[in-house]
């Protein structure tokens, strides 16, 4: 079946660093890629998303990649924040059908 | 207010003993699913229904049923729980634009 493979599994950085987050997906025939954002005793809220016929997307400090041919797409965080901190969950889905989600990376932003 | 909601957010059962998670979502919505948040798993969806009468299984359905008979309801059954389907339990819904939107969570505990 589908598979997402997510790197790394945990992330620190300082305050006003990058951080990236890797995503590589098996499915060729996926088409939306979103990622999530999950703080701690919280339920998954999507931060940004992908559809397969775009290359980048950006909203303020956050963007996204995606590379087709390569099979993998990434979330960037510029000028991180405390509140950043959380766990970062990318998925696919082909044609709004099931959702393969990957199994996450732990961000801290250290003040 | 656009929500979904799921009814218990907590619930402490024993093996064997049948159980309903309710899902409902007032959004109107064709796509609801379900999944389930294991500690370094991510979510794993159970199931997924595209509408109304029109199930399907996701990534680990064995164990759970689930029935779509209107549009804003999408009931996750356990017919005999056993201890490994312990787990943190989302159900979601989605619109034309692809963005799932998630339940606040169930806390389901087999012993």
């Amino acid at each position: 079946g589908e598979n997402v493979e997510q790197h790394p599994s945990t992330l620190s950085v300082q305050e006003g660093d990058s951080a990236v987050i890797k995503c590589t997906y098996s499915d060729s025939a996926s088409n939306y890629f979103p990622w999530y954002k999950q703080e701690l005793g919280k339920r998954p809220q999507l931060i940004i998303d992908i559809r397969s016929n775009v290359g980048e997307k950006k909203d303020q400090r956050i963007a996204v990649t995606l590379n087709k041919t390569a099979k993998h797409f990434s979330l960037h965080i510029t000028e991180t924040q405390p509140e950043d901190s959380a766990v970062y969950f990318c998925a696919e889905n082909n044609y709004g059908q099931n959702f393969v989600f990957g199994p996450g990376t732990r961000l801290s932003v250290l003040p | 207010e656009a929500q979904v909601t799921q009814n218990p957010r907590y619930l402490i059962t024993v093996t064997g003993k049948k159980l309903t998670v309710t899902c409902s979502q007032n959004m109107n919505h064709e796509y609801m699913s379900w999944y389930r948040q294991d500690p370094g798993l991510g979510l794993r969806q159970i199931y997924y229904s595209m509408n109304v009468e029109v199930t399907d299984k996701g990534d680990v359905p064995e164990g759970y049923k689930v029935s779509r008979k209107e549009k804003r309801n999408f009931p996750l059954i356990l017919e005999s729980p056993s201890p490994n389907q312990t787990s943190l339990y989302f159900c979601a819904s989605r619109g034309v634009s692809y963005e799932q939107y998630f339940g606040p969570g169930t806390r389901l505990t087999v012993t």
